[in-house]
């Protein structure tokens, strides 16, 4: 089944512990890329990657990091998290950037930074 | 991309269907209308997409206006699981590569 996984799920952290958000997909796509969700803010992009090892910054990309070391794979790190963090995360993956109207979303991550 | 605007919530009957309106009056001939939902929570879902014709796939049907300056997505038969927010999105095919969802419309299907 096409799918995108992220995992955790649910994660509850501490301020200033390093955390990392995995994100698989299993369809072969290029274009991957990280989403954070807030009410009232809609859906904002953090980063995103055209294909391995191209990564760019998107919108609110201040304290995230990612790496793209295989296709398949987009984690996304937060080095020192802090509670303006907290929020809904997606990550969507789709054949090329092009094709983003066609994106695979994952389940979501809701990560609280307490 | 085209500013969108959408009723902030609507109600519908289980079974009936569901007629979701959206204004994109400045809409340019190259942008096409593109529909996603978002079932509480979850990874936004996209449903359907259309340039100037009216398109129907296994999820919706979608109705664009002769002028283009309107769209409808209609679910033919609502049912409970169809409760989520529903985007419409109006950009050029390839445009950016990022989404950019408004504030859409909350869908609520009552038993």
């Amino acid at each position: 089944e096409a799918q995108v996984t992220q995992n955790p799920r649910y994660l509850i952290t501490v301020t200033g512990k390093k955390l990392t958000v995995t994100c698989s997909q299993n369809m072969n796509h290029e274009y991957m890329s990280w989403y954070r969700q807030d009410p009232g803010l809609g859906l904002r992009q953090i980063y995103y990657s055209m294909n391995v090892e191209v990564t760019d910054k998107g919108d609110v990309p201040e304290g995230y990091k990612v790496s793209r070391k295989e296709k398949r794979n987009f984690p996304l790190i937060l080095e020192s998290p802090s509670p303006n963090q907290t929020s809904l995360y997606f990550c969507a993956s789709s054949l090329s950037w092009r094709r983003v109207t066609e994106a695979f979303f994952g389940q979501g991550t809701r990560l609280t930074v307490v | 991309d085209a500013k969108t605007t959408q009723p902030t919530s609507m109600d519908c009957a289980e079974g009936r269907a569901a007629n979701l309106p959206c204004n994109h009056s400045t809409i340019s001939g190259n942008e096409y209308v593109y529909w996603y939902r978002q079932i509480h929570s979850q990874g936004p879902q996209y449903i359907i997409h259309g340039l100037k014709n009216n398109e129907t796939n296994e999820m919706a049907s979608l109705i664009i206006t002769e002028d283009r300056k309107s769209s409808t997505l209609i679910l033919p038969h609502a049912t409970l699981r169809d409760t989520a927010v529903y985007y419409c999105i109006v950009r050029p095919q390839g445009g950016s590569e990022k989404l950019v969802f408004g504030k859409g419309t909350k869908l609520t299907v009552n038993p």
